[in-house]
């Protein structure tokens, strides 16, 4: 099994920047993903890394660091419409199969 | 336009009834997944299914049952056997998780089951 921690709640201002960390623990890593979920809404794909560093996607990046089971999604000039839970997810092989374990989410709060 | 569809958006169901969630997909993908959410929880996998008419238990499978006849479809069913079946309930696809390849799953938009 694994265990993927993030955080319950981050609050930000519209035009900052808030990096949402997530830590994970596995036995046959094969990648992680963020995943973006309004309320009520369908979870969609955010990002995707497989090796270490940093991906950038617009305002958008995310950062992995398999040797410390890291990872942080980062949402730069932050937008109203950013208010979402932030959904980390990793792809596990050690059970042939490669199902995806989710956290539990971090809600993200901007503010005028 | 591609896409996975799920009905009803809600649904109402007495105890002790049987209760059918309907996904379909037209994406061509291979692997269907359904997921349940609860508040303050992360996605939890029911069942999935890599091929038509192959489908395996997920992390929480006990009181649902689910088909694969179609590529395009897979119903999950809520029994009554299932003992908080109160959720946000998703349904998902992808091209092909046999392969070890890290590919995305994409959502369809939940089906909200409440029992009364």
């Amino acid at each position: 099994g694994q265990n993927i921690d993030q955080p319950t709640e981050m609050t930000a201002t519209e035009g900052a920047i808030v990096q949402i960390n997530c830590t994970y623990q596995t036995s046959g890593f094969n990648g992680l993903f963020w995943y973006q979920q309004h309320a009520g809404e369908a979870p969609t794909f955010l990002s995707y890394n497989v090796l270490d560093g940093l991906e950038e996607k617009g305002r958008f990046s995310s950062f992995l660091s398999r040797s410390k089971g890291y990872s942080y999604l980062l949402l730069k000039e932050l937008q109203m419409k950013d208010s979402a839970s932030y959904l980390c997810a990793v792809r596990d092989l050690s059970d042939s199969w490669g199902k995806l374990q989710f956290g539990a989410g971090t809600q993200v709060v901007v503010t005028p | 336009d591609g896409g996975i569809t799920q009905s009803p958006k809600y649904l109402f169901r007495k105890e002790g009834q049987n209760v059918t969630l309907s996904c379909e997909q037209n994406l061509n993908h291979d692997a269907m997944y359904w997921y349940r959410q609860d508040p303050g929880q992360g996605l939890r996998l029911i069942y999935y299914s890599q091929i038509v008419n192959d489908f395996q238990k997920g992390d929480i499978a006990e009181g649902y049952s689910v088909s694969r006849e179609k590529k395009e479809s897979f119903p999950l069913t809520v029994t009554s056997a299932q003992k908080n079946p109160t959720a946000f309930y998703l349904c998902a696809s992808s091209i092909d998780s046999s392969s070890g390849l890290a590919d995305e799953q994409f959502f369809g938009p939940g089906t909200r089951l409440t029992v009364l």
